[in-house]
């Protein structure tokens, strides 16, 4: 999962296997989590957000769970693809305006 | 087209240098920010803009200054680079009550 530090947590998952991408966050007053994917030499693009007094969310393929009891954020991908190799990173997006804090990434490698 | 367009995509810059990185955006979006993305230490925030006339420092503003000339342009410029400012650098917008942030393909700067 993301943290802070100076190496990128890494997943490798099977192509068809369900992939799970962890985040742990530290401020309350988050008001949205977001989930960003950053394929090689691109900007992130938005995946998914959910709102802070929610605890899950899903979309096509992907589910966003969040625990705020241990402050905890998850992305889960169905049936990976090649196409979801990338980094991926949650952000915060704070309640009192709209600056988004990112996490540190995960970089996830699907393996054929 | 782009909807976010930042120029230049490549720098090299030798240190002591002044250098201005441009952002313009066709989104019509009203809030606009550049971060900078470190390996390990995922995108941080460096300056951010609600609109024309509104400019907020960000988790890691020393060295950098901002200059918002329209709704649509935003710029960061290093006033006299120094080699820990290698690193590539994105601009985003957004729109206000929206959590989705749109990125630039991103500018790879290095000091020498």
């Amino acid at each position: 999962g993301e943290s802070v530090g100076l190496h990128l947590p890494t997943l490798s998952v099977q192509e068809g296997d369900n992939s799970i991408i962890n985040c742990a966050y530290s401020n309350s007053a988050s008001d949205y989590f977001i989930w960003y994917k950053q394929e090689s030499g691109k900007g992130p693009q938005f995946i998914i957000d959910i709102r802070s007094n929610m605890d899950k969310r899903q979309g096509q393929r992907v589910t966003v769970l969040l625990n705020k009891t241990v402050k905890h954020l998850s992305l889960q991908i169905a049936a990976t693809q090649p196409g979801d190799s990338a980094v991926y990173f949650c952000a915060e997006n704070m309640r009192n305006g709209n600056q988004f804090y990112f996490g540190t990434g995960t970089s996830l490698t699907v393996i054929p | 087209d782009a909807d976010v367009t930042q120029t230049p995509r490549n720098r090299i810059t030798k240190t002591g240098k002044r250098i201005m990185l441009e952002c313009s955006q066709t989104k019509g979006h009203d809030r606009m920010y550049w971060y900078r993305q470190d390996p390990g230490l995922g995108l941080r925030l460096i300056y951010y803009s609600f609109d024309v006339k509104d400019i907020n420092k960000g988790e890691i503003s020393d060295g950098y200054s901002v200059s918002r000339q329209a709704q649509a342009k935003f710029s960061l410029s290093l006033e006299s680079a120094i080699p820990n400012q290698t690193a590539l650098y994105f601009c985003a917008t957004s729109k206000q009550g929206n959590t989705e942030a749109f990125f630039g393909q991103g500018t790879r700067l290095t000091v020498v």
